[in-house]
């Protein structure tokens, strides 16, 4: 199994511009989650996902969407890119609510 | 709110030597989880160990110990006989029901093991 995986590793973005981060698990896991880790942070949740078609806000999901169409895949979106989400973007996914969340290597964004 | 606070932003250990990193907490809640997350400069998050505070006994994984004082909201992890494989940031983190809500993590403390 592969685990957790996320692209891409790095990306360098503009003000305004938009992206999408990918994330796919292979373990069959029903509950995903994004978190943002910003310098000397612990993480913080911007969205979860209890099973395919249905997501809800974390702590932190302001210019942020998220969907889940499939079991597997739980895309990140970011419209118009602000400077204030320049973050190490977790992804994590875990076998029902009270499961071990495993975690995805992570993207580096930086918004310039 | 629920809080997680870890009062050592770095520690230091020699190796073979033993280290404890400090974290306490805040809730409410008689029912929760407790864990210690791992994330070396490879940036992967790994979970070293977890409590469910409904148990008095304290967690163990081979070198890793914890410490919980329910009482006092205390949850310490002790590493012993500390391997320059350790070196890393750990997070301490706080679940509480209904469990699909989020991990509360605590700031960090940077672990450095010198030989």
């Amino acid at each position: 199994n592969a685990g957790v995986t996320q692209t891409p590793k790095f990306r360098i973005l503009k003000i305004g511009q938009s992206m999408t981060l990918q994330c796919t698990q292979d373990m069959n896991h029903n509950y995903m989650y994004w978190y943002r880790q910003d310098p000397g942070m612990g993480l913080k949740l911007i969205y979860y996902s209890v099973g395919a078609g249905i997501t809800d806000k974390g702590e932190v999901p302001n210019g942020y969407n998220v969907s889940r169409s499939t079991t597997e895949d739980f895309p990140l979106r970011l419209e118009l890119a602000a400077p204030s989400q320049t973050s190490v973007y977790f992804c994590a996914s875990s076998y029902g609510q009270e499961g071990e969340q495993f975690f995805g290597p992570g993207t580096r964004l930086t918004v310039l | 709110a629920q809080t997680v606070t870890q009062s050592q932003p770095e520690m230091s250990v020699q190796e073979a030597e033993t280290v404890t990193l400090s974290c306490t907490y805040d809730t409410s809640e008689s029912n929760y989880y407790l864990f210690w997350y791992k994330q070396p400069p490879s940036r992967q998050m790994i979970l070293v160990i977890r409590q469910e505070a409904y148990k008095q006994q304290n967690a163990t994984e081979n070198r890793f110990s914890v410490n919980f004082q329910k009482a006092a909201k205390s949850f310490s992890l002790k590493i012993s006989d500390s391997q320059l494989g350790d070196t890393a940031m750990y997070f301490c983190a706080f679940m509480k029901p209904p469990w699909s809500d989020k991990l509360i993590f605590g700031t960090g403390t940077r672990l450095q093991v010198f030989p």
